[in-house]
């Protein structure tokens, strides 16, 4: 199963936009990668995923590198609400839809 | 919004107790999911099914856990006999193939004393 790294911990400003990196460097071409979070006392919850593209929603955009060795969770303007642990992980498995979680960015919201 | 239900919120055992965790997934999701939260150990996926048919279980401890679908409504994950390091918060998920966004429960905290 492709590995990510991601840093344990982030700190950003309240209003702030919020860039969240990942490596995924042993990806393979049909795997596909998520993000999820997981806020206090709570299961994680769906963020955002691609392929290859850069993808955006109403949570966050993802900016995929064109290798997909690496990817970024971009917060546009950061809440407090959006203090969590930020999960990236690859998807693999007959239909990829294995999902195997690393240790996370814990992101804090600075107000 | 639809909600993936797991009971018992909170359970709290004697060592050596068979422990049963019960989980409805959201209705129409065809991939269920369970995995099991600890500081020590992160995030761990225990086992998974499509369709009711378990199709990876290679998370979970073979000789005292067990994970079923007795039908489409209804995932259970049972411990027996139950251990302290199997104290925990145990998540299940569903989802539908093809589609990435998995919907996670709020989670049964485990305490085996």
């Amino acid at each position: 199963d492709a590995k990510t790294t991601q840093p344990n911990s982030m700190e950003s400003n309240e209003e702030e936009p919020v860039h969240l990196p990942c490596n995924h460097s042993t990806i393979s071409g049909t795997d596909y990668i998520h993000w999820y979070r997981q806020l206090p006392s709570q299961g994680p919850e769906y963020v955002i995923h691609g392929l290859t593209s850069n993808v955006n929603n109403r949570m966050a955009s993802l900016a995929i590198a064109e290798d997909r060795k690496s990817s970024t969770l971009i917060l546009h303007r950061a809440t407090l609400r959006d203090a969590a642990v930020y999960y990236c992980t690859v998807s693999v498995g007959v239909g990829n839809e294995k999902l195997t979680f690393g240790t996370g960015t814990r992101l804090t919201i600075i107000p | 919004d639809a909600r993936v239900t797991q009971t018992p919120r909170h359970k709290v055992t004697e060592m050596g107790q068979e422990v049963t965790m019960r989980c409805q997934p959201i209705l129409g999701h065809n991939t269920v999911f369970w995995y099991r939260q600890t500081m020590m150990q992160g995030l761990e996926l225990l086992a998974y099914f499509r369709n009711r048919a378990p199709l990876d279980d290679s998370g979970m401890p073979k000789d005292r856990f067990s994970a079923e679908m007795p039908d489409a409504t209804l995932a259970t994950l049972k411990i027996q006999p139950s251990e302290p390091r199997d104290s925990a918060v145990y998540f299940c998920a569903s989802g539908i193939l093809g589609y990435y966004g998995y919907t996670f429960g709020s989670g049964t905290r485990l305490t085996v004393v």
